[in-house]
């Protein structure tokens, strides 16, 4: 089954402690992105990536790093986790530039106390 | 700057009433168009995406849209609102990446 799977699906971190959300898809898409949905703000871009070791920053890049060394798997980092960081993620994957198709995973809740 | 501009972030629709959720854009070029629901507690759900040809765009629940290049608006309709219709709806733009808008919230009044 085609399918973007992410992990954790729910976690409560405290603020400093690192922390990886990852993300996997099994359709061989190139373009893969991330994003964090706040109420009354949508879901907000935070990196994407067009191709292995290829990745730039969206809308909400900082405290966030991503890698890309793989094409299936994308993860989210967050190095020193702060409050303001809690809230619900989207990973998302295409296998085009225009996102004709888009993949999305079942969104990890994020709590940072 | 590229943008997407849902300029209603909550209304409310009586059941059976009819429902028009709006979208504009900013972007040089055309984009592809999407709306995608949203259900309390759920994931993203497609219904429906415009690429070219036909302006007027069919999609899944009874949903349609207008594509209006004049106006870079992407105007979401449906004829008769149910309660299921409840949730949140979010437009999105796809060129070279996805961008969605700040989303608007659907309540449907008995």
């Amino acid at each position: 089954e085609a399918q973007v799977t992410q992990n954790p699906r729910y976690l409560i971190t405290v603020t400093g402690k690192k922390l990886t959300v990852t993300c996997s898809q099994n359709m061989n898409h190139e373009y893969m992105s991330w994003y964090r949905q706040d109420p009354g703000l949508g879901l907000r871009q935070i990196y994407y990536s067009m191709n292995v070791e290829v990745t730039d920053k969206g809308d909400v890049p900082e405290g966030y790093k991503v890698s890309r060394k793989e094409k299936r798997n994308f993860p989210l980092i967050l190095e020193s986790p702060s409050p303001n960081q809690t809230s619900l993620y989207f990973c998302a994957s295409s296998p085009d530039r225009v996102w004709t198709e888009a993949f999305f995973g079942q969104g990890t809740r994020l709590t940072v106390v | 700057a590229q943008s997407v501009t849902q300029p209603d972030i909550h209304i409310t629709v009586s059941e059976g009433a009819s429902l028009e959720l709006r979208c504009n854009y900013s972007y040089g070029a055309t984009p592809y168009l999407f709306w995608y629901v949203q259900s309390p507690g759920q994931g993203l759900q497609l219904l429906l995406k415009y690429f070219s040809g036909d302006t007027l765009v069919q999609g899944i629940k009874g949903f349609e849209a207008e594509f209006k290049r004049s106006q870079s608006s992407f105007n979401l309709r449906k004829p008769s609102v149910h309660w299921s219709d409840a949730a949140e709806y979010f437009c999105a733009v796809g060129l070279n990446d996805m961008r969605f808008g700040a989303g608007t919230r659907l309540t449907v009044k008995p």
